[in-house]
Formats: C-alpha cells, sequence, structure tokens
C-alpha cells in the first residue's frame, strides 16, 4: 500500500544549528514530492518540490530537500534554523501512475522547535 | 492575489444537525481538493476536482457527505447529519494543474456537540 511516514513526531533542534526533518515514501514509480509547512491557525504552506533532475532542490525561506531514490527519502533540510522556523511540517508524496490514481498521501507531520 | 479562501472559520454544531462549507479557489486554478485533517494527523484527501468534475471521491463518505463545484469555480462541502466523529479541519486547496503543488486555505474547524 502506498504510505508515507515521517518517523518523528517533534524534532528540537537550537536556534543557528543545522535542522533535518526525515521523510520516506512507500509509493511505486516516479512520484512527485512535496513538502508543506504549516503555522498556527494557518493553512498549509508550499515549501519546495521534487519533480525531476537535481537530486539537491531548494525551496522558500531556506529550506532544502535532498532526494535519494534508493532509499526512497525526501529528507527536508536547512543549514542554520530559526526561531520561526518552529512549525508544522508535511511530507507529501503524488503518485503518477494512472494505476494509483494521481493521489497525494500526505504524512502525519512532524513538530519542528527551534530554541533561541 | 487572494489565496484560497474558505468560510467558515469556525462552526460548532449540534449532531445530527447539517452543516455546510464553502470554499473560493485561486482563480485559474482547475484543480480543487477538499481535505480533512484531524488533530495531529496529516491531510487526508475527501474529493478532488478537475474543473467541475470529480475526478476522485473514492474517500468521501457518501452516506452523509456531498460536494458540488458548479461552472468548475467555487466549491461546497457538505455534511447532512454530522456526526461527533465529524469534528475536524475541513482544509479547500486548489492547483493549476493536478500534478502541481496546491495552495492551501486556512481550513474551517467543525465542532460536533
Amino acid at each position: 500500500a502506498q504510505s508515507v511516514a515521517q518517523p518523528e513526531d517533534q524534532v528540537n533542534v537550537a536556534e543557528g544549528n543545522p535542522l533535518t526533518v526525515k521523510c520516506t515514501y512507500s509509493v511505486s514509480g516516479n512520484p512527485y514530492l512535496f513538502w508543506y509547512v504549516q503555522y498556527p491557525n494557518r493553512g498549509l504552506q508550499f515549501l519546495l518540490k521534487y519533480i525531476t533532475g537535481d537530486n539537491l532542490v531548494k525551496g522558500s525561506y531556506g529550506f532544502e530537500a535532498e532526494f535519494n531514490k534508493s532509499q526512497t527519502s525526501f529528507h527536508l533540510k536547512k543549514p542554520s534554523a530559526l526561531v520561526s522556523d518552529s512549525a508544522l511540517y508535511f511530507c507529501a508524496v503524488r503518485d503518477t501512475r494512472n494505476t494509483g490514481g494521481f493521489k497525494t498521501i500526505f504524512g502525519a507531520g512532524t513538530r519542528l522547535f527551534v530554541k533561541a | 492575489e487572494a489565496g484560497v479562501v474558505q468560510s467558515p472559520r469556525y462552526k460548532i454544531i449540534e449532531k445530527k444537525q447539517p452543516v455546510a462549507f464553502w470554499c473560493n479557489p485561486i482563480s485559474g486554478h482547475n484543480t480543487l481538493y477538499w481535505y480533512l485533517q484531524n488533530l495531529g494527523q496529516g491531510p487526508e484527501l475527501l474529493i478532488r476536482y478537475e474543473n467541475e468534475e470529480a475526478v476522485d471521491d473514492s474517500q468521501l463518505p457518501k452516506d452523509r457527505f456531498s460536494a458540488e463545484r458548479l461552472k468548475g469555480v467555487d466549491s461546497t462541502l457538505k455534511i447532512q447529519p454530522a456526526e461527533l466523529g465529524d469534528s475536524a479541519v475541513y482544509l479547500c486547496a486548489s492547483s493549476l494543474k493536478s500534478n502541481t503543488e496546491a495552495f492551501f486555505g486556512q481550513g474551517t474547524r467543525l465542532t460536533v456537540v
């Protein structure tokens, strides 16, 4: 069955340190991969996506993500965390196969806390 | 440019009552989604529209939920009758095409008492 896993419910990091939020998926074919962020009382906001090409994609607010096909992972990273990065982060994977119904599946989310 | 607009932001109803949510997508976006988000979980797709056609409603509980997207623009999602377990945040999103990133509204938080 298609699935997206975010193995950490919460990630804690000190301001200025690098951060990583992990995502692995189980979707056949060549799926599209997305990261979204959700701030309190706000809707989900698109951060970045991987469709094809360079495995390292850059997105909004200094975030980047690395696609690893062999490990079926798409980890979100930032070289230097800010307190304002504290939010809920969702990984999403879109099945691009017709047999998969072109569905987008979201992970359960990872809460990031950045301490000053 | 205005984003995805949803109303109301909050709704409290008694069980067995009907409720409706409204969504105005970003202008020009052909694809519209309704998602349900329970506390501590990721969004789960209820229905996806391509223009006015519902192309994926496999996760929509059709005994009590219905949706429409007349003229391929605004959309409404209805629950009748509501149950306690329907308490959640209902998110509307739109995208230019079905294979591009989605833009989400702020959601409607439904509480059924």
